[in-house]
C-alpha cells in the first residue's frame, strides 16, 4: 500500500542534543510537509517542500531545519532541542499543488521527548 | 485572516447516540476548500472529506454526514449511531486557492470525541 512512513515512532533526546526525524513516502507526491503538534493542540505547519523548493513558515524557529534529498525522503533536523520542542511531529504529502484542492496524506508521527 | 474555530473541545456520548461536531471558518477568498480529518489514538490524521466553496450540497457517507452552509460559514459533521471506534480527535481544516505551490491547511483546534459502550 502506498503510504507515508515516519521513523522512529518515538524519539528521546537530551536538551541541546541535535536530533533528526525522518519521513519517507511511496505516493510519489511532489509536496511534503512537516507539522508540529503539541498535546491537545492543532497541528502547526513548520515548513513544506514543493519538489526541491523549500518554504519556511514565518514563525518557524531557526532551530528547525529540513532536508529533502529526493522525492521520497524528507528529514526534520532540530539543532538544539529545548524542552518546549517536545511534541508529536507529523509528516504529510500532497500531489502537485492544486491551489488548496488536494488532501494531505499523513504519516503516523514521531513523538519527541526532550529530557 | 483565515481561521477555523471548533468550539467544542470535548464531547462524550454513549454508543448509538448521534453527535454533531461544529466547525466555523473565516476566509476572504471566494474559492476555498474545507476538510475534516480524524486523528485516532494511533496519531495518524486520516482524511474524511473535502468540500469546495461552490458546492453547498450536503454529503452523506454511511454513518457520516456533513452540512456546509456558506451563510453561516459553517461546515458541521454529524455521526449517526456512534460507535466506540469513532472515538478520536476530529479536526476541521481550511485550504485557500490563493497559494500556488501548496495545499496548505489551516486547522481548527480539534474536538475530542469519546464514545462509551
Amino acid at each position: 500500500d502506498a503510504m507515508v512512513i515516519q521513523n522512529p515512532r518515538y524519539q528521546v533526546t537530551q536538551f541541546g542534543k541535535p536530533v533528526t526525524l525522518s519521513c519517507s513516502q511511496t505516493l510519489n507526491h511532489n509536496v511534503m510537509y512537516w507539522y508540529q503538534q503539541k498535546s491537545s493542540q492543532a497541528p502547526k505547519l513548520l515548513f513544506h517542500y514543493y519538489d526541491k523548493d523549500f518554504n519556511n513558515e514565518a514563525d518557524t524557529p531557526d532551530n528547525f531545519q529540513s532536508r529533502r534529498p529526493n522525492t521520497s525522503f524528507c528529514f526534520l533536523d532540530i539543532r538544539s532541542p529545548g524542552l518546549g520542542d517536545a511534541a508529536m511531529y507529523l509528516c504529510a504529502t500532497s500531489r502537485d499543488p492544486g491551489r488548496g484542492y488536494n488532501e494531505q496524506f499523513f504519516g503516523p508521527g514521531t513523538r519527541l521527548t526532550v529530557l | 485572516a483565515q481561521k477555523v474555530t471548533q468550539a467544542q473541545t470535548e464531547i462524550s456520548v454513549v454508543e448509538k447516540e448521534d453527535v454533531t461536531l461544529d466547525c466555523v471558518y473565516e476566509t476572504r477568498d471566494t474559492t476555498y476548500y474545507l476538510f475534516w480529518y480524524k486523528q485516532p489514538p494511533s496519531g495518524e490524521l486520516v482524511f474524511l472529506i473535502r468540500r469546495n466553496s461552490f458546492d453547498e450540497q450536503n454529503e452523506i457517507s454511511g454513518r457520516y454526514s456533513w452540512n456546509f452552509q456558506k451563510s453561516t460559514s459553517s461546515f458541521n459533521f454529524t455521526i449517526t449511531a456512534s460507535q466506540v471506534v469513532d472515538s478520536a480527535v476530529y479536526f476541521c481544516a481550511l485550504s485557500e486557492a490563493g497559494d500556488m505551490d501548496t495545499d496548505k491547511l489551516i486547522f481548527g483546534t480539534g474536538t475530542r470525541l469519546q464514545v462509551f459502550p
